[in-house]
């Protein structure tokens, strides 16, 4: 079965930094884009940024835009999310999430890590 | 960017029906999916393009897109369907789009 398996989060500083992995299984992990989708306590769910199956395109939500980058290593079956100068708005739990082949939605997702930011 | 909203929460009666709904502009010519995210957990996809249920997904949820709103209806509402549920669709502009979510409450 699909297992999307987050790791990295804890607590930071603001401006500190840390770099999130998914590791995927049950599935060809190179043939799936990919997104992190974040929640901050108590609120809803918010994009933040994808990757096409062969890493060749990303996108970044504005919001997040130079602060978190996205990547993956197909060969390792792994997501990345490589997050810096985090800010306390920053804190929340982050998703790994794949999208349905051919489709604009989510169909699996990870059981997500919790970054704090905090001093 | 994309805005898609829903009513913060509804209140539903054991075995009434319980609609949500979730506004953006022009929704309607857009694809619309529900998810459903139960306490700590992460959110499970219920309906997918407007209206298909993905296998597993009780009869009893239901969803349809027109104009500038889409609705995710659950009849004979149970205790099991207490949850969080967003609505979603993908702008060319904003990528993925969350709605604002609901809470069902279950009286």
């Amino acid at each position: 079965q699909v297992q999307l398996v987050e790791s990295g989060g804890g607590l930071v500083k603001p401006g500190g930094s840390l770099r999130l992995s998914c590791t995927a299984s049950g599935f060809i992990f190179r043939d799936y884009d990919m997104s992190w989708i974040r929640q901050a306590p108590g609120k809803g769910l918010e994009w933040v940024s994808d990757i096409t199956s062969n890493g060749f395109i990303i996108h970044v939500a504005d919001s997040v835009k130079g602060q978190l980058i996205i990547s993956r290593d197909n060969a390792r079956n792994s997501l990345y999310l490589q997050m810096k100068d985090l800010r306390v708005e920053d804190s929340a739990v982050y998703y790994c999430a794949r999208h349905r082949t051919y489709g604009d939605y989510i169909d699996n997702w990870g059981q997500g890590t919790l970054v704090t930011v905090a001093s | 960017s994309y805005v898609l909203t829903q009513p913060p929460s509804v209140s539903v009666a054991p075995g009434e029906t319980a609609r949500i709904t979730c506004g953006g502009n022009d929704v309607g010519s857009k694809n619309v999916h529900w998810y459903q995210q139960k306490p700590g957990r992460a959110p499970v996809l219920i309906i997918s393009y407007d209206s298909d249920r993905p296998s597993g997904i009780p009869e009893r949820f239901s969803g349809s897109n027109s104009g500038n709103t889409a609705t995710l209806t659950i009849n004979r509402v149970e205790g099991g369907d207490e949850a969080d549920y967003y609505c979603q669709v993908w702008d060319s502009n904003s990528d993925y789009v969350f709605g604002t979510g609901t809470k069902v409450t279950v009286l």
